[in-house]
């Protein structure tokens, strides 16, 4: 399995960026996948996660209406569109697939990738 | 409460047994899973639902489960277990996942 995070870097407040996880090594489109990020020095936070078929999506409270995840399973890949960027949206970005048997743990994580925002 | 708490830092002994809380509304409907993060890595799963393993997690690591708290218990401490450990869990919606703030383990 792996999992390659890309698309992070340095955005304006009030901007938008595009994440995205290239998949690899199992068949993506059997396993529920997830954002999860790491505010710099802090804990751990599921942002959120969709379906096999993506046409279920859950998303924090924080970030409901402003971020859209999304996969292509024709391309083994996974996508967080982030708008309205928030200083408190800075963190690394982590890819990560859920269990076969247990859609809520989590088995594989990408090495994440860098959001940053700033005025 | 879709929170979890855990206790900020534990400290043990090499060789001896620790034990790593969790406790939230949530997990009296739910199970836990257990994390490991060392500084500048991804985390690693290392333990998840009533007690289970994944391949290449030591089985000196253990998880359990009471009311409204979940244990992560490392029976005979290594010193590659220093790390942080994180607990995660559904909240009450069920459809949303919260983790608890970490706990930074300390091998003596």
């Amino acid at each position: 399995v792996q999992l390659v995070d890309s698309g992070g870097g340095l955005v304006q407040t009030g901007g938008s960026l595009r994440l995205a996880c290239a998949a690899s090594g199992f068949t993506f489109s059997r396993y529920r996948m997830n954002w999860v990020r790491q505010a710099p020095g802090k804990g751990l936070e599921w942002v959120a996660n969709i379906n096999e078929d993506g046409s279920e999506k859950h998303y924090v409270d924080s970030v409901e209406g402003r971020f859209t995840i999304s996969r292509d399973n024709a391309k083994n890949s996974l996508s967080l569109q982030m708008s309205s960027l928030r200083a408190e949206d800075t963190a690394v970005y982590y890819c990560v697939k859920s269990l076969p048997s247990a859609k809520y743990y989590f088995d594989s994580w990408g090495q994440g990738t860098l959001v940053t925002v700033s005025s | 409460s879709s929170e979890l708490t855990q206790d900020p830092a534990v400290s043990v002994a090499l060789g001896q047994t620790v034990r790593i809380t969790c406790q939230g509304d949530s997990l009296r409907n739910y199970y836990t899973s257990w994390y490991r993060q060392k500084p500048g890595q991804a985390p690693v799963l290392v333990i998840y639902g009533k007690n289970n393993r994944p391949s290449g997690i030591p089985d000196r690591f253990s998880g359990s489960n009471s009311g409204n708290t979940a244990s992560l218990t490392i029976t005979g401490a290594q010193a590659e277990d220093e790390a942080d450990y994180y607990c995660n869990s559904r909240d009450s919606s069920g459809n949303h996942l919260v983790f608890g703030g970490g706990t930074k383990l300390t091998v003596l």
